[in-house]
């Protein structure tokens, strides 16, 4: 099957600087890359996703870069607020199933 | 927030017993997934319903099963339960084939003593 990676575990940032994660995952045939944010008690939200299909997507302050070649993913936050303190999650998706990361805890120093 | 709905929230079991979450998908989504997500780690994929059928199976032992029905809502079944299926159980649902995005519901705690 399917295997992700994702690192940092823990990532401390001052407010305005940029953050950076970063997924590896195994399986070529993976054609799918969402980004998952999740707050303390709540249920992961999607901010970013990407296709196989796509090098680079951007939204705003985030982004997502696809190197299929050396199968690695990260998500790019820039100017970063206290208010994007969370858990992210990178996941692939192959065939039905999607295997996610084990998470970034994130935090943002005002 | 998403159209998707779990019940109950939390839940407090026994070893041994069995259990049984549900999941209301989002208005038009025919596929289902269920996850277990324990403390501090990432979702783990148990399995997927599309059309009221399984078609997708994580590395999961057979006492968690799970229905879908006609109208796509879902129930997972976990029998003879352990300490260690003490975690979040989130459903997530999704549209027809071609539509990537899942969405996640709220998720129920169960914490099995």
């Amino acid at each position: 099957g399917e295997n992700v990676e994702q690192h940092p575990s823990t990532l401390s940032v001052q407010e305005g600087d940029s953050a950076v994660i970063k997924c590896t995952y195994s399986d070529s045939a993976s054609n799918y890359f969402p980004w998952y944010k999740q707050e303390l008690g709540k249920r992961p939200q999607l901010i970013i996703d990407i296709r196989s299909n796509v090098g680079e997507k951007k939204d705003q302050r985030i982004a997502v870069t696809l190197n299929k070649t050396a199968k690695h993913f990260s998500l790019h936050i820039t100017e970063t607020q206290p208010e994007d303190s969370a858990v992210y999650f990178c996941a692939a998706r192959r065939s039905n199933q999607f295997y996610f990361g084990t998470g970034t805890s994130l935090t943002v120093i005002p | 927030e998403t159209g998707v709905t779990q019940s109950p929230t939390h839940l407090i079991k026994t070893r041994g017993q069995q259990v049984t979450l549900r999941c209301s998908s989002q208005s038009g989504h025919n596929t289902v997934s269920w996850y277990q997500q324990a403390l501090g780690q990432g979702p783990q994929f148990i399995f997927q319903y599309y059309r009221e059928e399984e078609n997708g199976r994580g590395n999961f032992p057979p006492r968690f099963s799970g229905l879908q029905f006609p109208n796509y809502s879902s129930e997972l079944n976990v029998n003879a339960l352990e300490l260690d299926d003490s975690a979040l159980y989130l459903c997530a649902s999704r549209g027809t084939s071609g539509q990537e995005t899942q969405y996640f519901g709220p998720g129920t705690r169960l914490l099995v003593l």
